[in-house]
């Protein structure tokens, strides 16, 4: 089954520990990008990638690193988490090579930082 | 820059009501459109696109057709149904690969 698989689903964790947000997808797609979702906000995009060893920053960046070391990983690092980041978080994916291709997204992942 | 505005709800509708959620956006060029669905505890699904002016997406009896000239990507349903509810997001892809999402609609549907 094609899917994009973030792990963990939630964590309430503490300001300043360092903390990482995996993501992977099955569909060897070379696009992949993490969005936050906050309420009155929508989705806005923190960084993306499009294909290994190639990742650049979205709308919301500052506070987040990505890598892109395989094509099937993308993981979301999060340094010194501060409480400002308590967020909805989604990855995304998809083929390129054709513009019209629609995103593909994990269920999301919530994070509490206390 | 790109930007997209759409009706932020919440939409209370009685089953089998007629649905209509606004989107417009500011892009420049031909962007592709979007509508996202999430449904309570999920990730987003694509619910339907178009691509070029006067394209008419339609998925599970919503449509959306895309209208240049007034900047918009109205989506619509003929008749509703309890499990449509969710919150549902329009987006635009532009020149680069990200989307820009608008804030989402939270439409709540009464049996």
């Amino acid at each position: 089954e094609a899917q994009v698989t973030q792990n963990p689903r939630y964590l309430i964790t503490v300001t300043g520990k360092k903390l990482t947000v995996t993501c992977s997808q099955n569909m060897n797609h070379e696009y992949m990008s993490w969005y936050r979702q906050d309420p009155g906000l929508g989705l806005r995009q923190i960084y993306y990638s499009m294909n290994v060893e190639v990742t650049d920053k979205g709308d919301v960046p500052e506070g987040y690193k990505v890598s892109r070391k395989e094509k099937r990983n993308f993981p979301l690092i999060l340094e010194s988490p501060s409480p400002n980041q308590t967020s909805l978080y989604f990855c995304a994916s998809r083929r390129t090579g054709d513009s019209n291709q629609p995103q593909h997204f994990g269920d999301g992942t919530r994070l509490s930082i206390l | 820059g790109n930007s997209v505005t759409q009706m932020e709800g919440p939409v209370t509708l009685s089953e089998e009501a007629f649905l209509t959620i606004n989107c417009t956006y500011t892009a420049t060029g031909y962007p592709s459109l979007f509508w996202y669905v999430q449904y309570p505890g999920e990730g987003l699904q694509l619910l339907l696109k178009a691509t070029k002016a006067d394209d008419k997406g339609s998925n599970k009896g919503f449509e959306a057709t895309y209208r240049k000239e007034t900047t918009s990507f109205h989506l619509e349903k003929g008749s509703v149904q309890v499990s449509d509810s969710a919150v549902y997001f329009c987006a635009l892809r532009g020149g680069a690969d990200g989307l820009t999402f608008g804030k989402g609609t939270h439409l709540i549907i009464q049996p």
